[in-house]
């Protein structure tokens, strides 16, 4: 049971340039998030979704697209990246209440 | 608005001494209450919930959190801290209009030897 994991660990955009974050998980869990984590500033919800094929938008979604085309995976997608973009992301699943996290994506926009 | 607050950036403590990380509320309803800690490059990794009952609540890691709701308080507790619990804490509160959580800022908590 890998639990929630997102893939790439690490990423160096250039200004404009576009990429997707994935996440998986295994664990059947209907609602997933995505969030990005700034220093003082905790956790912000960008996108999330309540369950496959549903997107919903969080507190910050400008600038960031989603999918939700199967159960267990959720894009996170940047179109055009932009140097306020730099942040650390997480994704989350939850099933009855509890959050559960992967390991977060490390990028950076130059 | 619903929103959590943790009144402190750092809590500096001694190993061994009890520790203490604060955290403040504001729900319309009845709130869930959540505590999580992150290590150095690492995702959130869930310790307790306070959903209804105990407003002791006992979690992973020898932690505990007491429920105050006269105080919106939810504090984060430790009988004797370790080295290792050195990491960052976030407080956590489910909207009760969106069911989303609402995240505070987070308290590093750092233990010496």
């Amino acid at each position: 049971n890998a639990g929630v994991t997102q893939t790439p660990k690490f990423r160096v955009l250039k200004t404009g340039q576009s990429m997707t974050l994935l996440c998986a998980q295994d664990m059947n869990h209907e609602y997933m998030y995505w969030y990005r984590q700034d220093p003082g500033m905790g956790l912000r919800l960008i996108h999330y979704s309540v369950g496959e094929g549903t997107t919903a938008k969080g507190e910050v979604p400008d600038g960031y697209n989603v999918s939700r085309l199967k159960k267990q995976n959720f894009l996170l997608g940047l179109e055009s990246a932009a140097p306020s973009q730099t942040s650390v992301y997480f994704c989350a699943s939850d099933q009855g209440g509890t959050q559960y996290f992967g390991p977060g994506t490390r990028l950076t926009v130059l | 608005a619903q929103s959590v607050a943790q009144p402190e950036d750092q809590v500096n403590v001694a190993e061994g001494n009890p520790l203490t990380v604060k955290c403040t509320y504001s729900v319309s309803g009845n709130p869930y209450l959540f505590w999580y800690v992150q290590y150095p490059n690492r995702g959130l990794q869930f310790l307790l919930k306070y959903i209804t009952g105990d407003n002791l609540v006992k979690g992973s890691y020898g932690f505990e959190a007491e429920f105050n709701k006269s105080q919106t308080s939810f504090h984060l507790k430790k009988p004797s801290a370790l080295v290792s619990d050195s990491a960052l804490y976030f407080c956590a509160v489910r909207d009760t209009n969106t069911d989303k959580l609402i995240f505070g800022t987070g308290t590093r908590l750092q233990v010496f030897p």
